[in-house]
């Protein structure tokens, strides 16, 4: 089964670096995923794509500040010089076959 | 600039209807896949439901199927989500996704700002 899992919740000092994980579920760690991120009160904001050799494409308007790469079957999103409007939840996603759509838990990131 | 703009959100009984409507902007809605995506409060991202670029084929989340309806009609560049015999639990924030492919799931790559939908008595 197709299944996302992540931390409930991280925090790193402003102006810090933070790097938060998605672990896809065994036999599936060849799967690319996507980065996405919800401020409060607001709608989700695709941040980019990340593939298994961690190649990534980024959305339009991210920042460098952000970055993605890949061990096995774990996903990472690294956040550098933290600033305050990063405070968000980060979810990932991924899909299977049969157009089938998975997301992991979200990660709660508090910037202190 | 690229936008998808939810409406038709409110407060419905159980066992009523509601239609949803997401108008796209910015992009050539014909060419893309699009989602519907649900978020119950204080909880994470639920996929409700998935539409080729062209409409043949729809696919849902098991929770919904036989209840909702995705569907669009590309002349008019808009999403539609019927929504038929509410329960509660449907109640949730509904998001509409852009996919960044026509006919296969890839990333959502665009988000609206999504549709409040509560179902009480």
């Amino acid at each position: 089964q197709l299944v996302l899992t992540q931390s409930p919740s991280a925090s790193a000092s402003l102006g810090a670096s933070v790097k938060l994980t998605c672990t896809l579920s065994s036999g599936h760690s060849s799967y690319a995923i996507a980065w996405h991120q919800q401020q409060p009160e607001k709608g989700p904001r695709y941040l980019m794509k990340l593939n298994s050799d961690g190649s990534h494409s980024k959305g339009d308007g991210i920042p460098d500040r952000f970055s993605g790469s890949s061990s096995g079957a774990e996903r990472y999103l690294t956040i550098s010089s933290l600033q305050s409007d990063d405070e968000a939840e980060y979810y990932c996603q991924t899909w299977g076959a049969g157009f089938h759509v998975v997301f992991g838990g979200g990660t709660k990131l508090t910037v202190l | 600039q690229v936008q998808l703009v939810e409406s038709g959100g409110g407060v419905v009984q159980p066992g009523g209807s509601l239609r949803l409507s997401c108008a796209s902007s910015g992009f050539t809605f014909s060419n893309y896949g699009m989602h519907w995506v649900r978020q119950a409060p204080g909880k994470g991202l639920e996929w409700v439901a998935f539409i080729r670029y062209d409409g043949t084929n729809e696919y849902y989340v098991g929770s919904v199927k036989g209840r909702f309806t995705i569907s669009r009609d590309n002349s008019k560049s808009t999403l539609y989500l019927q929504m038929k015999s509410l329960r509660p639990e449907d109640t949730a924030v509904y998001y509409c996704a852009k996919g960044s492919h026509g006919d296969y799931v890839d990333a959502f790559d665009v988000w609206g700002q999504g549709t409040m939908v509560t179902v009480s008595s």
